[in-house]
């Protein structure tokens, strides 16, 4: 199972929107609703940002928001903020039962 | 509060094996699946697979799949992760992490680094 597709760096100025891409086949994320995204900031643990597409946990900023057309999802971040600065990772289930990560996108706040 | 607490570091030379515990409280244990996913240093998050502490059912990427065993022991909340026959290239930070659906994991472990080196 390949990684998904993400862009290696995107960037944007304080209260920007941002939007990370992550694309994918028809097996994995064109295939299901079970996409999720994370922030991971250096030496820590990843963060749960949405699941099932578009879901957001409790406790996580309404400003980080999911969509999904065809085979490629997106993380949008609005009014971004020099905390966001940080790794994304987005995951999607796959038609193996598998789970698969993308390869990341470093976004830095300029 | 629900957490996840991993072990220390490891070193461990290549053919050995490391067993990496993720010891889990504030929730019932046997409710959620545990994940395991690792992360080469400086590299991205790579999905090592599944455990159902409920019934001991596991879900194994193909890659790691004859190297690695998950297991749980439902009497002290303790999910285990063996990794088999180590190479070089398994130099990693292992996380364990509690899965709230699928492909969803909301709560992470600290991570254990496991170094593999002769």
């Amino acid at each position: 199972q390949s990684a998904l597709t993400q862009p290696a760096s995107v960037s944007g100025s304080p209260g920007q929107s941002i939007t990370i891409s992550c694309t994918g086949t028809r097996s994995d994320v064109g295939g299901y609703n079970f996409v999720s995204w994370y922030q991971q900031h250096p030496g820590k643990a990843p963060k749960l940002l949405i699941y099932d597409v578009t879901n957001r946990p409790s406790g996580v900023s309404n400003r980080f928001s999911g969509s999904k057309s065809g085979n490629t999802a997106s993380l949008t971040i609005s009014g971004l903020q020099a905390e966001d600065e940080a790794d994304y990772y987005c995951s999607s289930y796959t038609s193996s039962s598998h789970w698969v990560f993308g390869g990341g996108t470093k976004l830095t706040v300029l | 509060q629900v957490q996840l607490v991993q072990s220390g570091a490891e070193v461990k030379k290549p053919g050995a094996s490391v067993k990496v515990p993720c010891k889990a409280s504030g929730y019932t244990f046997t409710t959620y699946t545990i994940s395991w996913v690792r992360q080469a240093p400086g590299q991205g998050l790579e999905w090592m697979g599944w455990i159902s502490p409920n019934n001991g059912n596991t879900n194994y990427a193909q890659k790691f799949q004859g190297r690695v065993t998950m297991t749980t022991d439902t009497s002290t909340s303790t999910a285990y992760m063996e990794l088999r026959s180590l190479k070089s290239d398994d130099t990693a930070v292992y996380y364990c992490a509690r899965d709230r659906g699928i492909a969803a994991s909301d709560y992470w472990g600290q991570g254990t680094l496991v170094t593999v080196s002769s």
